[in-house]
């Protein structure tokens, strides 16, 4: 099945510490985007991917960063200067031509204590 | 700056219509989505409009008007499953996507 894989689902982290979140799909898509959302709050775009080895910084791209060394994965690190980092990240695939759906993953709820 | 502007809340009965307005303001649009969103869950694609008009997908349908920079989407038959957060969302010419806040779809009994 097809489709756009996160893991874990929930993530402890303590705080100073840097931590990556993994986003994976096998849909052959080639945009793929990370978002923030935070209890009760829209999503806000933190990075985004149009090709392989190439990122485009989303609204609040500061203390996060990213790589896109292949198709398939689209990894998201949170570094300790994330000030506030609790959150919901979901990250999501589209095939990047006029067709607009993007698939989203279920998710990892990451805290940091 | 970009953004889109939905009402947080909105309340309907079982049954009945409702329509969920979105106004956007963003530099190279290029479409108006719309996510379905269940508590704890990842949002789903509902409807997308890359030109003014209307379409129409089972219960729901979603309308933009570029010269507006305005777009709604309406719920018919609402059923209890249908309670949600609802989200519009923009894509532009380079491919950003960005999301409104949301509206909380309350449906009573």
């Amino acid at each position: 099945d097809g489709g756009i894989t996160q893991s874990p689902k929930y993530l402890f982290r303590k705080e100073g510490q840097n931590v990556t979140l993994s986003c994976e799909q096998n849909l052959n898509h080639d945009a793929m985007y990370w978002y923030r959302q935070d209890p009760g709050q829209g999503l806000r775009l933190i990075y985004y991917s149009q090709i392989v080895n190439d990122f485009q910084k989303g609204d609040i791209a500061e203390g996060y960063s990213v790589s896109r060394e292949k198709k398939e994965s689209f990894p998201l690190t949170v570094t300790s200067a994330q000030k506030n980092p609790t959150a919901f990240y979901l990250c999501a695939s589209r095939t990047g031509r006029t067709y607009n759906e993007q698939f989203f993953g279920p998710g990892t709820r990451l805290t940091v204590l | 700056g970009q953004s889109l502007e939905q009402p947080s809340e909105v309340t309907a009965v079982e049954g009945a219509i409702v329509q969920i307005n979105c106004t956007y303001q963003t530099s190279g649009f290029y479409g108006l989505s719309w996510y379905q969103q269940h508590d704890g869950g990842a949002p789903t694609f509902l409807s997308y409009n890359g030109l003014d008009g209307l379409e129409e997908t089972g219960r729901f349908s979603s309308f933009l008007s570029r010269s507006d920079s305005y777009g709604y989407l309406l719920l018919q038959e609402l059923q209890m499953k249908d309670s949600a957060s609802y989200f519009c969302a923009a894509l532009n010419r380079d491919d950003k996507i960005i999301f409104g806040k949301g509206t909380r779809l309350h449906i009573l009994p």
